[in-house]
């Protein structure tokens, strides 16, 4: 069951700050956000997760509201090598929690 | 340090054939994964091994599928007889230990077309 509710395609101009928004209005209190890419032809790959304060690493920052329903992700500055789908997922602190993919957004970056 | 390694990229059979696809983690990893991703969907968890134990198993289709890992190292995931819905990409991934915090390393992936 799909926990998390993304759009299908955006698009974004090079050099410019891409915003993806995921909406996950049944998370409970022990339930993190993480985000994942994945490249054509290639495997996902990790990019951020969160619990509730925003993150930011070298890929990007992950900005979640104070009520948690919600959440985007920032790639600042696009560049072609981000167009990717990204995928938003829910996942509990428990060790035996899977990764469960929803559809993803498909984010191209426009030259 | 090298990534989760697959082979073969890519594999043609013919309906009712056998096909087996290999896996190596990253070196130390505990866990590992085997993902199937049909075309325009996410990736969905076939099974999952700590060490050599397979600890969840529930979405694998028993009936044809089937793997191991022996050694609790590399893996082999085998489907037998392959039928034309099996096509799909099989990703298999690693990751330190089970923990929510371990991040999940995939590998590049076999897509499998069953003719």
């Amino acid at each position: 069951d799909a926990k998390t509710t993304q759009p299908p395609s955006m698009d974004c101009a090079e050099g410019r700050a891409a915003n993806l928004p995921c909406n996950h209005s049944t998370i409970s209190g022990n339930e993190y956000v993480y985000w994942y890419r994945q490249i054509h032809s290639q495997g996902p790959q990790y990019i951020i997760h969160g619990l509730k304060n925003n993150e930011t690493n070298e890929m990007a920052s992950l900005i979640i509201t104070e009520d948690r329903k919600s959440s985007t992700l920032i790639l600042p500055h696009a560049t072609l090598r981000d167009t990717a789908v990204y995928y938003c997922i829910v996942r509990g602190l428990f060790g035996n929690e899977k990764l469960t993919f929803g559809t993803g957004t498909r984010l191209t970056i426009i030259p | 340090e090298a990534g989760v390694v697959q082979s073969p990229r890519y594999k043609i059979i013919e309906k009712k054939q056998p096909v087996a696809f290999w896996c190596n983690p990253i070196s130390g990893h505990n866990t590992l994964y085997w993902y199937r991703q049909n075309l325009g969907q996410g990736p969905e968890l076939l099974i999952r091994y700590e060490n050599e134990e397979a600890v969840d198993d529930s979405q694998l289709p028993k009936d044809r599928f089937s793997a191991e890992r022996l050694k609790g190292v590399d893996s082999t995931l085998k489907i037998q007889p392959a039928e034309l819905g099996d096509s799909a990409v099989y990703l298999c991934a690693s990751s330190l230990d089970a923990d929510s915090f371990d991040t999940q390393y995939f590998g590049p992936g076999t897509r499998l077309t069953v003719l």
